[in-house]
């Protein structure tokens, strides 16, 4: 398996604009998840998922976020309009749903907005 | 809730000397897992140990181990034989379920001295 497929793996956008981030899971794997990281605030749950559905979106900043899981093999971040206070490295990552298994993370989105 | 604390911004470690992460984590359920993750530089997460709240031994693989007192609520990371490769942030994590979502802590950057 490739492991967890992020797409793009670096942005720069401009404020305002709309941003998707994209994230493949591993196959099989039932649990995903998003992450942000930033200097300030280290690793942050924004949202997960389990087989689709959206468990917990408490993590997610506020209304301009949005993340969808259309299917087992999909995931998409949402952003917008983006803000700078936006800029970050977005990670997704995956597990099975077993307590003893680590979740696979992808390489990261690096989201700049100027 | 859930929560981890590493207390060690940053560590500085002899080549071929061994080093100890803490890592301290709080939970109300008595069953859960704890990990640690590298971030070199590079940016990716990179799995490196698991501990169960059950497992009666301390977890090792190759050069690490973890030093787990569950009286303590502790799980610290021992690096042995620390090496140049081993300059990089880890962090600590734990889920309480096989579905929910890894809780990191702050992490701690590890430099390995010449």
């Amino acid at each position: 398996d490739a492991g967890v497929i992020q797409s793009p793996r670096h942005e720069v956008t401009e404020m305002g604009q709309e941003v998707t981030l994209r994230c493949k899971p591993i196959s099989g794997h039932n649990s995903l998840f998003w992450y942000r990281q930033t200097m300030m605030r280290g690793l942050e749950l924004l949202i997960y998922f389990n087989n689709n559905v959206p468990i917990d979106d408490s993590g997610m900043p506020e209304d301009r976020f949005s993340a969808k899981m259309p299917n087992a093999s999909f995931s998409t971040l949402k952003i917008q309009p983006s803000e700078p206070r936006d800029s970050a490295v977005y990670f997704c990552a995956s597990s099975p749903e077993v307590m003893n298994t680590e979740a696979f993370f992808g390489q990261g989105t690096r989201l700049t907005v100027v | 809730a859930q929560k981890i604390t590493q207390t060690q911004p940053g560590m500085f470690v002899q080549e071929k000397e061994a080093v100890t992460l803490d890592c301290t984590y709080d939970t109300s359920d008595p069953s859960y897992g704890l990990f640690w993750y590298k971030q070199p530089s590079s940016g990716e997460m990179i799995f490196l140990i698991y501990q169960g709240s059950y497992d009666q031994q301390n977890a090792t693989e190759g050069r690490y181990s973890l030093n787990f007192q569950k009286a303590r609520k502790s799980a610290n990371l021992v690096i042995s034989a620390s090496q140049l490769g081993d300059s990089a942030m880890y962090f600590c994590a734990m889920r309480d379920s096989g579905n929910t979502p890894l809780v990191f802590g702050k992490g701690t950057r590890l430099s390995v001295i010449a």
